[in-house]
């Protein structure tokens, strides 16, 4: 299947671990992103890779930080969780360029930080 | 900036009403306009899309028209069912990297 895939879907961690969020795609995209929706559903952008290189790095604490290895995968770790990550993390991917730019999304990994 | 506006839900009907849900967006340029679905438990997909003023973009029975005069792109069905339930996000990209999402508007259709 062609897709945006993630994993785990679900975490549940304590409070002040590390853990990591993988994503992988089989588009043939060459940008991703990352995303954190919250309860009220509302969406934010976190990081976004170009052909590997990080080119959106919104204010996000310096705790998450993304790798991305190759153009297909865009990892995310995040340190010494806190009760407020607590979310629903998308990663996204597209193909940049005029009249594209629409993004195809994973299933979510939801977060709980106890 | 770019910014995008929608109808704040929820937004409650019956099977078979008639859909609208309010957008409107301010830009500079001519963005690409694109309205996303998400269904419960999952992640957002694209509904449709209108890359020009006057496009209409159509899926699934939506439909959604680029009103450039209005800034406006709101979207219709003219007969929801309860499949339909789901939150709605209007999105705008200025042909950066970045796509701007709206709130989002959930949606609940009672049989």
């Amino acid at each position: 299947d062609t897709a945006v895939s993630q994993t785990p879907k679900y975490l549940v961690t304590q409070m002040g671990n590390d853990k990591s969020i993988k994503c992988e795609q089989n588009l043939g995209h060459d940008t991703m992103y990352w995303y954190k929706q919250d309860s009220k559903k509302f969406l934010k952008i976190m990081f976004s890779y170009n052909n590997k290189e990080l080119i959106i790095n919104e204010t996000v604490p310096n705790r998450f930080s993304p790798k991305s290895p190759d153009k297909a995968h865009l990892n995310l770790h995040i340190n010494s969780l806190e009760l407020g990550d607590s979310a629903v993390y998308f990663c996204a991917s597209s193909l940049f360029g005029e009249g594209r730019n629409e993004q195809f999304f994973g299933p979510g990994t939801r977060l709980t930080v106890l | 900036g770019n910014s995008v506006t929608q109808m704040e839900g929820p937004v409650t009907l019956s099977e078979e009403a008639f859909l609208t849900i309010n957008c409107t967006y301010t830009a500079t340029g001519y963005p690409s306009l694109f309205w996303y679905v998400q269904y419960p438990g999952e992640g957002l997909q694209l509904l449709l899309k209108a890359t020009k003023a006057d496009d209409k973009g159509s899926n699934k029975g939506f439909e959604a028209t680029y009103r450039k005069e209005t800034t406006s792109f709101h979207l219709e069905k003219g007969s929801v069912q309860v499949s339909d339930s789901a939150v709605y996000f209007c999105a705008l990209n200025p042909g950066g990297f970045k796509t701007i999402f709206g709130a989002g508007t959930r949606l609940f259709v009672k049989a």
